[in-house]
């Protein structure tokens, strides 16, 4: 069964510090991870989209990681600000159709404490 | 920032009204996308549509149809709403270059309450 789980499910960080949230999925075939960042009471926002091809990509203090051998993806946020309190969505996209159809994790909801 | 509007924000409705949540986007977008999510949920996929004319039901079973008229406009229709229709619903929109790799665009979403 396709799955993407994400972890932990909340937390709880202090502005200025770094942290990762994970992703793990069993979505074959694989086409590309997507990472999106949802403030409350907004729609999803793109951070990253990566392909089988790429480890690394970022985007400012966002930086995502991919290892399609263990099928983990991280993103790590650098130097948090109180602005990064948001849910963040991890997508995968599989090659079964001409879709490209869409897997969505739960979201890890982190908190920016100042 | 994407140009994606979603109308309206909240809706607090009876049931067996008929509705409409609107999306329009000024992308010119070929791909549109209709989801469901509640929260602390995942995002489900209840329609979507590859351009005018064109109109495909998602994974979740829905009782809400949609049409495609025009590029820039994607209605999504309740005809009659019952409690358990009480959601967010965000619409979305895609380049068709690129095809998969072509990142989502999500409007700010409706939240809907069915009493």
């Amino acid at each position: 069964k396709n799955q993407v789980e994400q972890s932990p499910q909340s937390l709880i960080i202090l502005e200025g510090k770094n942290c990762t949230l994970q992703c793990n999925y069993t979505v074959s075939p694989f086409s590309n991870l997507r990472w999106y960042k949802q403030d409350t009471g907004r729609g999803p926002v793109s951070l990253t989209i990566m392909t089988f091809s790429e480890n690394t990509k970022s985007n400012g203090r966002y930086t995502a990681t991919l290892d399609a051998d263990t099928k983990q993806s991280s993103l790590h946020i650098t130097a948090s600000q109180l602005s990064d309190s948001a849910s963040y969505i991890c997508v995968v996209s599989d090659r079964g159709s001409t879709l490209g159809r869409l897997y969505f994790g739960r979201g890890t909801q982190l908190t920016v404490w100042p | 920032e994407a140009d994606i509007y979603q109308t309206p924000r909240y809706l607090v409705i009876g049931t067996g009204k008929k509705i409409t949540l609107e999306c329009s986007q000024t992308m010119g977008h070929d791909k549109m996308y209709w989801y469901q999510q509640d929260p602390g949920m995942e995002l489900h996929l209840i329609h979507y549509s590859y351009g005018v004319n064109s109109t495909e039901k998602g994974d979740l079973s829905s009782e809400s149809t949609v049409s495609r008229i025009r590029t820039e406009h994607f209605p999504l229709t309740l005809e009659s709403a019952r409690p358990s229709h009480t959601s967010q619903y965000l619409c979305a929109s895609s380049d068709r270059q690129g095809e998969d790799n072509q990142p989502q665009h999500f409007g700010d979403g409706t939240r809907l309450s069915i009493l």
